[in-house]
C-alpha cells in the first residue's frame, strides 16, 4: 500500500520561497498512471487544493494560486515537490501531499494522504 | 468557483443515533461529491465518492446521497471512533476544479 510522507521547514519568513517534498513509499510514482496533489489546511479554515502534477511532469494549478506555485517530480526519488513564491502569512497551514484516485486521468478527488506537516510563515 | 456550504456546523449526537449532515453546492455539481472524515491531527479519510459510492474499506453505516446541489452524508448508527468532521469536496474533471466545504463537526453528546 503507498504511504505519502511530506518534509521541510516548519516555519518560512515572509517573502521567501515555501518548499516542501513528498516521499512516496510502497510504490513508484512512475508507475504509470497517477496524479499526485498538493492540498492545505490553514487554520480554523477548510482545505484548498493547490493543484497536481502527473509524472510527465504535466501540472495543473488552482487559478488562486497559480502564479506564485510551482509542483516538480522526481521519478528518481520517488518524490514530487511543491514550491510558493513569495510566501505570506496567509499560506501558514497544514500542507498535505495526496494521490488522486484516478489512473490514467484525475478523478480529482484523493484516497492517499500523507499526514500533513505544519509551515509557518512568520518573520 | 464553486462554494461547497455544509451544515450544521456543529452536530451533537449520542453514541448509536443517527447522524446526517448536509452540503449544498452553488451550482449544480451533477454527482461529483465526495465526503471525507477528519479526526484531530490526522489527514482526510475518504469515505464516498461519486456521492453514494462507498470507498474501500468503508462501513456500511456510512451512507451518501443526493445530485445536483444537495447532498447528504449519514451516519446510520454512530460509534465513538466516528465523532469526526466531516468535509463534503466537489470535483470536475476538466477543466480541475476541486472545492471543500467547510466542514461539519460530529461531537458527542
Amino acid at each position: 500500500q503507498v504511504q505519502l510522507q511530506e518534509s521541510g521547514p516548519g516555519l518560512v519568513k515572509p517573502s521567501q520561497t515555501l518548499s516542501l517534498t513528498c516521499s512516496v513509499f510502497g510504490g513508484s510514482i512512475s508507475s504509470g498512471g497517477y496524479f499526485w496533489s498538493w492540498i492545505r489546511q490553514r487554520p480554523g479554515k477548510g482545505l484548498e487544493w493547490i493543484g497536481y502534477i502527473f509524472e510527465s511532469g504535466s501540472t495543473y494549478y488552482n487559478p488562486s494560486l497559480r502564479s506564485r506555485v510551482k509542483i516538480s517530480i522526481d521519478t528518481s526519488k520517488n518524490q514530487f515537490s511543491l514550491r510558493l513564491s513569495p510566501a505570506t502569512a496567509a499560506d501558514t497551514a497544514v500542507y498535505y501531499c495526496a494521490r488522486d484516485a484516478g489512473w490514467g486521468a484525475p478523478y480529482n478527488w484523493f484516497d492517499t494522504w500523507g499526514q500533513g506537516t505544519l509551515v509557518t510563515v512568520s518573520s | 468557483e464553486v462554494v461547497m456550504t455544509q451544515s450544521p456546523g456543529t452536530l451533537s449526537v449520542s453514541p448509536g443515533e443517527r447522524a446526517t449532515l448536509s452540503c449544498r453546492a452553488s451550482q449544480s455539481v451533477s454527482r461529483n461529491l465526495a465526503w471525507y472524515q477528519q479526526k484531530p491531527g490526522q489527514a482526510p479519510r475518504l469515505l464516498i465518492y461519486g456521492a453514494s459510492t462507498r470507498a474501500t474499506g468503508i462501513p456500511a453505516r456510512f451512507s451518501g446521497s443526493g445530485s445536483g446541489t444537495d447532498f447528504t452524508l449519514t451516519v446510520s448508527s454512530l460509534q465513538s471512533e466516528d465523532f469526526a468532521v466531516y468535509y463534503c469536496q466537489q470535483y470536475k474533471n476538466w477543466p480541475p476544479s476541486l472545492t471543500f466545504g467547510g466542514g461539519t463537526k460530529v461531537e458527542i453528546k
